[in-house]
């Protein structure tokens, strides 16, 4: 089955700094998705990228399906953005959404 | 606010007890989900809903009983639950079984004591 793995585990950032966070999928996947839960257990979906590259303000995330590997970059950092990244992707057959264990994330100011 | 809302928040509950959690979408989706998140796990997959219907049953054990009366109205029944059931209990929806945009509730922190 479709395994998701997510890097670095954990992550601790001063307030205005870049990260990447990387997610590895093990087969064909449909429906790549990232995901930011908050520290108040919400989890708000910040994109669908099955390829190529998407930005949204601060955020971007590309997705290289033949290499089997999504990035997301968070830029200037703020402690806002602290919380739970996960990445997220359906089996072919559509049934399941299988999530990586996810990389928290920590920015101080 | 995502459009999805679980009720209760939080829940604490006797193993002899009975409970149940709610959810509700308004966003016309037609699929909906139950995920339970434990400490240091992945989120997993419990029971999936498509137009009402109960598609995927993630091998749960049957002390969680799901009932989706409409496609806007999801519930998990609990009953004599077990402390490693202890788990925040997440509700999501879709406009289809893809998950694509899927949107989740804020969950219900569930403590069995």
């Amino acid at each position: 089955g479709i395994q998701v793995e997510q890097s670095p585990p954990d992550l601790i950032l001063q307030e205005g700094a870049n990260s990447t966070l990387r997610c590895n999928f093990s087969d064909s996947v449909n429906n790549l998705q990232w995901f930011h839960q908050n520290p108040w257990g919400q989890l708000i979906n910040l994109f669908y990228i099955p390829s190529g590259t998407k930005q949204n303000g601060r955020l971007s995330a590309t997705t290289v399906a033949t290499e089997r590997y999504s990035l997301l970059y968070i830029s200037s950092s703020q402690t806002t953005d602290s919380g739970v990244y996960f990445c997220a992707a359906t089996n072919q057959a559509g049934t399941a959404l299988i999530f990586g264990k996810g990389t928290t994330l920590s920015v101080s100011s | 606010e995502t459009g999805v809302t679980q009720t209760p928040r939080h829940l604490v509950m006797g193993m002899t007890n009975k409970k149940s959690l709610k959810c509700e979408q308004h966003l016309g989706h037609n699929a909906m989900y139950w995920y339970k998140q434990s400490a240091k796990k992945p989120l997993e997959l419990m029971f999936v809903y498509n137009f009402k219907e109960q598609t995927e049953n993630n091998s749960v054990p049957s002390r969680f009983s799901p009932e989706c009366p409409n496609s806007s109205h999801l519930f998990l029944h609990l009953h004599t639950l077990q402390p490693e059931d202890s788990a925040l209990y997440l509700c999501a929806s879709s406009q289809e079984t893809g998950y694509w945009g899927a949107f989740f509730g804020q969950g219900t922190r569930l403590t069995v004591v």
